[in-house]
């Protein structure tokens, strides 16, 4: 059982059109944290959002927290062919150096 | 800050042979590093986690004694592929903690590893 439900896992879309990736789950985090990896390379930290109902924003990228602290959405408005790449989210359990529980990932491609 | 290396970026060995890979905290000191195997077009499985100075945590399935981990400093954990077969194969990408107010991972840039 997946414990973090990345959805879609698959996207491709025009360059100029929003999308919006979701991560969702029946356990509760403490933080939650979305990564951008490209091939070949490690992933690339985004965002980390703790507090429930959190939004933060980062460009044309936008991430909320649950209320709850069980999902996550990531949502890219007029998304560009820069922005092709796997999206990652991954949940802290419980305080402390603990592993990060990682989703399986949504592999995006925008198409000019 | 919070730069995260990993070498070699790409390695090739024959079966059987033995691979050493380096992870490396540039600007911090992690109290914790992890370290995953990734397949093509699949999220990121972690494999152990490491403290320092202590001995690693594997996660269910992942040998011991084929991946061996050595987290020698707040800056340096090893990962050691013995007798490496060609199922072996795959992208190794390590990461590192030391913040203990968010718990933030830094990931390396990945080691590819092919055994032929």
């Amino acid at each position: 059982t997946q414990l973090l439900e990345q959805s879609p896992q698959f996207l491709s879309i025009q360059e100029g059109e929003n999308l919006t990736v979701y991560c969702n789950s029946s356990s509760v985090f403490s933080s939650l944290q979305w990564y951008r990896q490209e091939p070949g390379e490690g992933p690339v930290l985004l965002v980390t959002v703790v507090t429930g109902g959190e939004v933060k924003k980062l460009k044309r990228l936008t991430f909320q927290f649950g209320d709850a602290r069980k999902d996550s959405s990531l949502h890219i408005t007029a998304a560009q062919p820069g922005d092709t790449g796997l999206y990652l989210c991954a949940g802290l359990k419980l305080s402390g150096n603990t592993p990060l529980v990682f989703g399986k990932g949504t592999r995006l491609s925008v198409i000019a | 800050g919070a730069v995260v290396s990993q070498h070699p970026s790409w390695v090739i060995c024959k079966s059987g042979t033995s691979v050493k890979i380096e992870c490396r905290s540039l600007d911090f000191q992690a109290t914790t590093m992890f370290w995953y195997r990734q397949f093509p077009k699949q999220s990121l499985m972690l494999m152990a986690t490491s403290n320092e100075g202590s001995k690693a945590t594997y996660e269910q399935g992942v040998e011991k004694d084929k991946f061996l981990i050595n987290h020698a400093s707040l800056t340096l954990s090893t990962l050691t592929v013995t007798s490496a077969h060609p199922e072996d194969s795959s992208f190794y990408i390590c990461s590192a903690s030391g913040d203990s107010s968010t718990y933030e991972q830094y990931f390396g840039p990945g080691t590819r590893l092919t055994v032929t």
